[in-house]
């Protein structure tokens, strides 16, 4: 029974496309979040909510737009996508906002936009 | 700006010897510090932690090693098995900040 699991975990698009990720936790946790990690490797955090209400947002533009219907799904929707978005995308949670809390991620989404 | 590095890419190891994984970290606000595993087409998994007033913290095959002064850290893993071949990356964070920094991974490799 997967504990974080995302879909779709692979989504190949046209450039100016829009395209949503979703992600469910079964964990009981109360923090969920967004990671990228793009071409280099990086892993960098684009958004947490904390109990469906937003915490963090890292500088990410404004047409990556995360919504949170309770706390075990957050989603991301992704509008006119451009090639710089191609990225693994991956969901996880942690049952506290505090950033040394050992966190729990799914399997990823792996975004090619053409 | 990278704060966390990881500077060997990969390791390859024998299987039954020590790997010895390595990361440095430039932001001395950092207090916490944690170790994830990834293999392909998963997510990284949690695998040790260690907080800034430790230097040693051990878990089964699984050590990690943490040098304030030279901002420093160490994971060791004794005796290898090729079941640890996997990516490994390192995280730290400050308490009371709102981030998780993480290295670009480690590809270990375990020959058996």
């Amino acid at each position: 029974d997967t504990a974080v699991s995302q879909t779709p975990k692979y989504l190949v698009t046209q450039m100016g496309n829009d395209k949503s990720i979703k992600c469910e936790q079964n964990l009981g946790h109360d923090t969920m979040y967004w990671y990228k990690q793009d071409s280099k490797k990086f892993l960098k955090i684009m958004f947490s909510y904390n109990n469906k209400e937003l915490i963090i947002n890292e500088t990410v533009p404004n047409r990556f737009s995360p919504k949170s219907p309770d706390k075990a799904h957050l989603n991301l929707h992704i509008n006119s996508l451009e090639l710089g978005d191609s990225a693994v995308y991956f969901c996880a949670s942690s049952a506290t906002p505090d950033m040394g809390e050992k966190l729990f991620f799914g399997s990823g989404t792996q975004l090619s936009v053409l | 700006d990278q704060q966390v590095k990881q500077n060997s890419p990969s390791l390859s190891v024998q299987e039954g010897r020590i790997s010895i994984l390595n990361c440095d970290y430039t932001n001395s606000m950092f207090d916490y510090f944690l170790w994830y595993k990834k293999y392909p087409a998963e997510g990284p998994t949690f695998l040790i932690s260690i907080s800034s007033i430790k230097d040693k913290n051990e878990d089964g095959r699984f050590t990690v090693f943490l040098n304030k002064s030279a901002k420093h850290l160490s994971l060791h893993i004794v005796p290898s098995q090729p079941g640890d071949s996997a990516v490994y990356f390192c995280a730290a964070s400050a308490t009371g900040a709102n981030n998780l920094f993480f290295g670009t991974g480690t590809r270990l490799t375990v020959i058996p």
